[in-house]
């Protein structure tokens, strides 16, 4: 199963409202991130939370990691129709040998930002 | 910087030809990745490389699926012979390697949209 799993699958807001996704995990982590799809295109980075980090801010973008919960959450404040696209949180779960693997991507949220 | 580049955009092929996409990484980026996403598994790893070297392999589906970083600026992902269910959206991305894996963002190409009919 997906090491990341975004709730929800769905989002439709209005322009002007925030959007709240949110990332749960399996495993423990080097570090968390969000990417952003618009369709048909490649993946986007957003930002990086590192698993000793609580919050990170990236322009109206707010992201939090609680590591005792392995859950994250994607803040988009003030949407706009441009932030249409698909939310994928990827995860960097730790080894035994204590290096961090490569990233696992969730499934994704759909969000849908109305004018 | 270009990001990374891939090719094809679009591959339409029949059922038990090959197969190859290309991808051509960020200059100065030493890892490389080829991911496939579809509708129903979403995006999934295949192979990744290091310095040029296939480090896990892992995620290729089958021994179909080939995987060559012959130099630093190019990779190729191969199927021989490609079957309908090849058909997908695949990415290749690079970052830098730093200590481990994950410590890095990925930047991704385009995709190449692969239909097998």
């Amino acid at each position: 199963s997906q090491q990341g799993e975004e709730d929800p699958q769905a989002l439709s807001i209005q322009e002007g409202e925030n959007a709240t996704m949110n990332c749960s995990y399996k495993t423990s982590i080097n570090n968390l991130q969000w990417y952003r799809q618009n369709s048909g295109r490649g993946l986007v980075h957003l930002i990086l939370i590192r698993s000793n980090e609580r919050e990170k801010h990236s322009g109206r973008l707010r992201v939090t990691l609680d590591t005792s919960k392995k859950s994250s959450s994607l803040l988009i404040t003030a949407s706009r129709a441009a932030d249409t696209a698909s939310y994928f949180c990827a995860t960097a779960p730790i080894m035994s040998s204590g290096s961090a693997r490569q990233l696992t991507f969730g499934s994704g949220t759909q969000l849908t930002v109305l004018p | 910087d270009a990001g990374v580049i891939q090719s094809p955009r679009h591959e339409v092929t029949e059922m038990g030809q090959e197969v190859t996409l290309r991808c051509k990484p960020i200059s100065g980026h030493n890892s490389l990745f080829w991911y496939r996403q579809t509708m129903m598994r979403g995006l999934e790893l295949l192979i990744y490389f290091n310095n040029n070297v296939p480090i896990d392999d892992s995620g290729m589906p089958e021994d179909r699926f080939s995987a060559k970083m012959p130099n630093a600026s190019f990779s190729t992902l191969k199927i021989q012979p490609s079957e309908p269910r090849d058909s997908a959206v695949y990415f290749c991305a690079s970052s830098l390697k730093g200590s481990g894996q994950g410590n890095y963002e990925q930047y991704f190409g385009p995709g190449t949209r692969l239909t097998v009919t």
